[in-house]
């Protein structure tokens, strides 16, 4: 079964400390992507990478940055964590382009 | 640029009731369209998909067609469950290119028994 997973499902951090949510996927997809999801505002796209070490700026990358090392994870990046930055924040993977997105189950982080 | 635009909500049913949750796009070119769905607490899965026009997707008993003519690809149920509580995201994939899809902001359906 296709899995993407990812590090933590509920994380609290406090004001100005660097965090790191950590993704991986286990089914060989090219393109891998990060967004925040809130109420009212739907899902919006951070970053997303089509290849190891490549990234591209989402619709909010301010106060984000990614990694990708490896093709199976992608990491976000908080520098300096800001009570905005509460949100619950969801991977995924696509094979190529236009494709079919797999989530991961999410991560709930509450900034302090 | 593209955007999708979904019926707000929430939309509360009896069990066993119609469901249509409205979704409308704009776009350039001919996208894919998707519907996805998220159980409370987890992450988003894909319901069932379109590629082309006239195409109907469907899977468990929701379906939705592609219709260029109205940009429309609304999500229908014919009898909802309580299981089917949930929110439901619109999406398309314009392709030209592109890697991202483009979401709608989502709309929470409750069925009561």
């Amino acid at each position: 079964d296709v899995k993407v997973t990812q590090s933590s499902r509920y994380l609290v951090k406090r004001t100005g400390e660097k965090v790191f949510l950590e993704c991986v996927q286990d089914m060989d997809h090219e393109n891998m992507f990060w967004y925040r999801q809130d109420p009212g505002l739907g899902l919006r796209l951070i970053y997303f990478s089509y290849d190891v070490k490549m990234k591209e700026k989402g619709d909010i990358p301010e106060g984000y940055s990614v990694s990708r090392e490896k093709k199976e994870r992608f990491s976000l990046i908080l520098e300096s964590a800001s009570t905005n930055q509460t949100s619950m924040y969801l991977c995924a993977s696509s094979p190529g382009l236009v494709d079919e997105q797999f989530f991961g189950p999410g991560t709930r982080l509450t900034v302090l | 640029g593209d955007s999708v635009t979904q019926m707000e909500g929430p939309v509360t049913l009896s069990e066993e009731a119609f469901l249509t949750i409205n979704c409308t796009y704009t776009a350039t070119g001919y996208p894919s369209l998707f519907w996805y769905v998220q159980y409370p607490g987890e992450g988003l899965q894909l319901l069932l998909k379109a590629t082309k026009a006239d195409d109907k997707g469907s899977n468990k008993g929701f379906e939705a067609t592609y219709r260029k003519e109205t940009t429309s690809f609304h999500l229908e149920k014919g009898s909802v469950q309580v299981s089917d509580s949930a929110v439901y995201f619109c999406a398309l994939g314009s392709g030209a290119g592109s890697y991202q899809l483009t979401f709608g902001k989502g709309t929470k359906l409750s069925v009561i028994p």
